[in-house]
C-alpha cells in the first residue's frame, strides 16, 4: 500500500517566523494530500488540502505546494503564533477508489513566543 | 451543529474484558473509519466502512470488531484478543468532498 513519510518529527521556531513540514509518498496514483492540526487531547482538523492537478494552494498564513513528479508535498506556515504549536499530520489519498488516507508520523511544532 | 462524537473520552479496560467505544455523527456522511494513534507514529486504519452493513479491514484489525448497522453510528469493540489496546482511538467520517471530519477521541487504558 501507500507510505507516506514525514520529516522532521519536531520543530521549534521562534514566534514570526515560517515553518515548513515536508512529506513524501510512495503511491503515484494517489491524488489528494490533506494536512490535519492535532492540539493535545483532541482530533486532528483539516487545515488545508491539495489536489494532484494544483502546484500550490494557499489560504491566509498557510500554504501546500506539491511537486508530483517527486512524488513530495509540503506545509508551509509563514508569521508563526504560539498558537500554531500542535502536532501536524500530512496524509495521502490510497489507490483504492475510496477516501483511505495513509498518514505521516506527524510533527511537533512548537512556536516559542 | 454537525459533527462527529465519540464516547467516552476515557475508558479503562481489565485484562481479558472487551470494551466498546461509541462513534455517531449527524453529518449525513457515508463513509466511516476507526483509527488508533500511539505516541509517535502516526494513524493507523483499523477499520472502515464505506456504507451500512458493510465494513473492511483495515491495517491493523487484529483484535477488533466493528458493526454498522445505522449510517450514523459506527461503534469499535476491542476483544481480549488485543494484546495491546492502550492507545488514543480516532474515529472520522466522511462524504462527498473527500475531507475527513475526526472526532475529538477516546483514550483506552489497560489497568
Amino acid at each position: 500500500g501507500e507510505n507516506v513519510e514525514q520529516h522532521p518529527s519536531t520543530l521549534s521556531v521562534q514566534e514570526g517566523d515560517s515553518a515548513v513540514i515536508k512529506c513524501t509518498y510512495s503511491d503515484s496514483a494517489s491524488n489528494y494530500f490533506p494536512w490535519y492540526k492535532q492540539e493535545l487531547g483532541k482530533g486532528p482538523q483539516l487545515i488545508i488540502d491539495i489536489r494532484s492537478n494544483v502546484g500550490e494552494k494557499k489560504d491566509q498564513r498557510i500554504a501546500v505546494t506539491l511537486n508530483k513528479t517527486a512524488k513530495h508535498f509540503s506545509l508551509h506556515i509563514t508569521e508563526t503564533q504560539p498558537e500554531d504549536s500542535a502536532v501536524y499530520f500530512c496524509a495521502a489519498s490510497g489507490k483504492d477508489n475510496f477516501n483511505k488516507f495513509y498518514f505521516g508520523s506527524g510533527t511537533k511544532l512548537n512556536v516559542k513566543p | 451543529d454537525g459533527g462527529i462524537t465519540q464516547s467516552p473520552k476515557y475508558l479503562f479496560r481489565k485484562e481479558g474484558q472487551n470494551v466498546t467505544l461509541s462513534c455517531e455523527q449527524n453529518l449525513n456522511h457515508d463513509a466511516m473509519y476507526w483509527y488508533r494513534q500511539d505516541p509517535g507514529q502516526g494513524l493507523r486504519l483499523i477499520y472502515y466502512s464505506q456504507i451500512v452493513n458493510d465494513f473492511q479491514k483495515g491495517d491493523i484489525a487484529e483484535g477488533y470488531s466493528v458493526s454498522r448497522e445505522k449510517k450514523e453510528s459506527f461503534p469499535l469493540t476491542v476483544t481480549s484478543a488485543q494484546k495491546n489496546p492502550t492507545a488514543f482511538y480516532l474515529c472520522a467520517s466522511s462524504g462527498a468532498n473527500y475531507g475527513y471530519t475526526f472526532g475529538s477521541g477516546t483514550r483506552l487504558t489497560v489497568v
